[in-house]
C-alpha cells in the first residue's frame, strides 16, 4: 500500500521568511513519481512539480526548491523569501510509475499562511 | 494553454436526487480521473478511466457512482442517489502517456457539491 504523510498541518510565517514543507512517503514500488500540488483559496489544484524515483537531483524553480531523498523517503518543498501569494494548502502526492492510468495518493496537506 | 474544465462550479441538491458532474479533459489526453475532497480534508481518488472503461476504482466508488464518456470530449460522473456524506469538492483530472511514461495529471477547477 502507498501512503503519503505531511506531518505539518498548518504553518504560519511572516513574509520574506523561508519555509519548508515536509513530505514523507511509503511505497513498495521500485519506480514511482512524486508530486507537489498547490491549492489556493479559490480551490483549484495547481501542479507544481513531478519527480521520478530515479532522479534524486534537487530542483530549483525561482523561489521554489525541492529536496528528494530516497534514503529517508522524503520529498520536501522549500519556499524562499515567501510572499503573501504563496498562502495556500500544499499537497504532496505519489503514484507508481507503471504504464496506464494510475491513481494519485495524496497527503493530508499543509496549510501555509504568509502574513504581511 | 489547454486546461481541464468542469461544470457546474457549484451544485446544491436534495438527498436522494441524482446529480451529473461534467468535465472536459485536455483534448489529446487519454486517461481520465475523478477525485473528491471533503471540506478540509485530503484529496481522495475515486476512479480512473481509459479506453472507454474503468481502469481502477476506490472503495468510495460504490454502485451509486458511475462514469461515462458520452462523446469525444466530455467525461461525466453520476451519483444516482445522493447522500449527505457525498457533499464535497469533486475534481476531474486528465493525463497523457508519453511512451511508457506516466504523465502528470492536470486537474480541473472542481465542482462543489452540497447535498441537503
Amino acid at each position: 500500500a502507498q501512503k503519503v504523510t505531511q506531518a505539518q498541518t498548518e504553518i504560519s510565517v511572516v513574509e520574506k521568511e523561508d519555509v519548508t514543507l515536509d513530505c514523507v512517503y511509503e511505497t513498495r514500488d521500485t519506480t514511482y513519481y512524486l508530486f507537489w500540488y498547490k491549492q489556493p483559496p479559490s480551490g483549484e489544484l495547481v501542479f507544481l512539480i513531478r519527480r521520478n524515483s530515479f532522479d534524486e537531483q534537487n530542483e530549483i524553480s525561482g523561489r521554489y526548491s525541492w529536496n528528494f531523498q530516497k534514503s529517508t523517503s522524503s520529498f520536501n518543498f522549500t519556499i524562499t523569501a515567501s510572499q503573501v501569494v504563496d498562502s495556500a494548502v500544499y499537497f504532496c502526492a505519489l503514484t507508481p510509475a507503471y504504464q496506464g492510468a494510475q491513481k494519485l495518493v495524496f497527503g493530508q496537506g499543509t496549510r501555509l499562511t504568509i502574513n504581511p | 494553454e489547454p486546461e481541464v474544465t468542469q461544470t457546474p462550479s457549484h451544485q446544491v441538491t436534495q438527498m436522494g436526487q441524482e446529480v451529473i458532474l461534467r468535465c472536459v479533459p485536455i483534448s489529446n489526453h487519454l486517461y481520465f480521473y475523478w477525485y473528491r475532497q471533503i471540506l478540509g480534508q485530503k484529496v481522495e481518488f475515486l476512479v480512473s478511466f481509459y479506453n472507454n472503461e474503468i481502469s481502477e476504482k476506490s472503495e468510495i466508488f460504490d454502485d451509486q457512482f458511475s462514469v461515462e464518456r458520452p462523446d469525444g470530449s466530455n467525461f461525466t460522473l453520476k451519483i444516482r442517489s445522493t447522500k449527505l456524506e457525498d457533499s464535497a469538492m469533486y475534481f476531474c483530472a486528465s493525463s497523457d502517456l508519453l511512451g511508457l511514461a506516466v504523465e502528470t495529471q492536470y486537474f480541473g477547477p472542481g465542482t462543489r457539491l452540497l447535498v441537503l
